[in-house]
């Protein structure tokens, strides 16, 4: 079965430290992976999406790492900003923009 | 652009009651999904259209849900008879020409059924 993990389910840092998100995928055999912002009460909108074939993409202090071999995600997030908390989602794509399955998230908190 | 529209932002509904919740995706985009978040489950893909065709439907969770899309600019997501269990909140997402994989997600409407 493929499932979508993401530990913790809650992060609380103080502001402008460094922090990083994980996320594990049970099927290696991913199309993509991306990760997604959900603020409350609203929808999701696109960070970073990283293809099968790349290890790494960037977006200003938003880096994120796919690792295939060993099932793993991570967002790296610089610098944290109050603005930056929300819930964080990733998603596994496979084989076809219908095969999508989404982690659980994890609701970040940047205290200022 | 104004984005995904989706309403109505809130229903309540009494179980047994017809719902209908409805999509205007993002104009030009072709591709478009549906889905239903709750905390037990998070967010789960129930339909997905291109051009305004059913692809898979394979999520949807049983035959009290149905879905249309009889335009390129509106989709349905119909629940009939409505129960408790299907209190959620549901999302819809458009997709340009050729990317698939560039989800632009409405706001939702968080469904609650008593």
């Amino acid at each position: 079965k493929q499932e979508v993990t993401q530990i913790p389910a809650a992060l609380s840092v103080p502001e402008g430290e460094n922090l990083v998100l994980n996320c594990s995928f049970t099927d290696s055999a991913i199309y993509n992976l991306q990760w997604f912002r959900q603020d409350p009460g609203k929808g999701l909108t696109s960070l970073l999406l990283i293809q099968s074939s790349q290890r790494e993409q960037t977006s200003g202090r938003l880096n994120a790492s796919l690792d295939k071999s060993s099932g793993r995600s991570t967002l790296y997030i610089a610098a944290s900003q109050p603005g930056d908390s929300a819930t964080y989602l990733c998603a596994a794509l496979y084989s076809s923009a219908s095969k999508i399955i989404f982690g659980s998230g994890t609701r970040l908190s940047i205290r200022p | 652009d104004a984005g995904v529209i989706q309403s109505p932002r809130h229903e309540v509904t009494e179980m047994g009651q017809e719902v209908t919740l409805r999509c205007k995706p993002i104009s030009g985009h072709n591709s478009l999904f549906w889905y239903r978040q709750t905390m037990m489950r998070g967010l789960e893909l129930l339909i997905y259209f291109n051009n305004n065709v059913p692809i898979d439907d394979s999520g949807m969770p049983e035959d009290r849900f149905s879905a249309k899309m009889p335009n390129a600019s509106f989709s349905t997501l119909k629940i009939q008879p409505s129960e408790p269990r299907d209190s959620a909140v549901y999302f819809c997402a458009s997709t340009p020409t050729g990317k698939v994989y560039e989800q632009y997600f409405g706001p939702g409407t968080r469904l609650t059924v008593t």
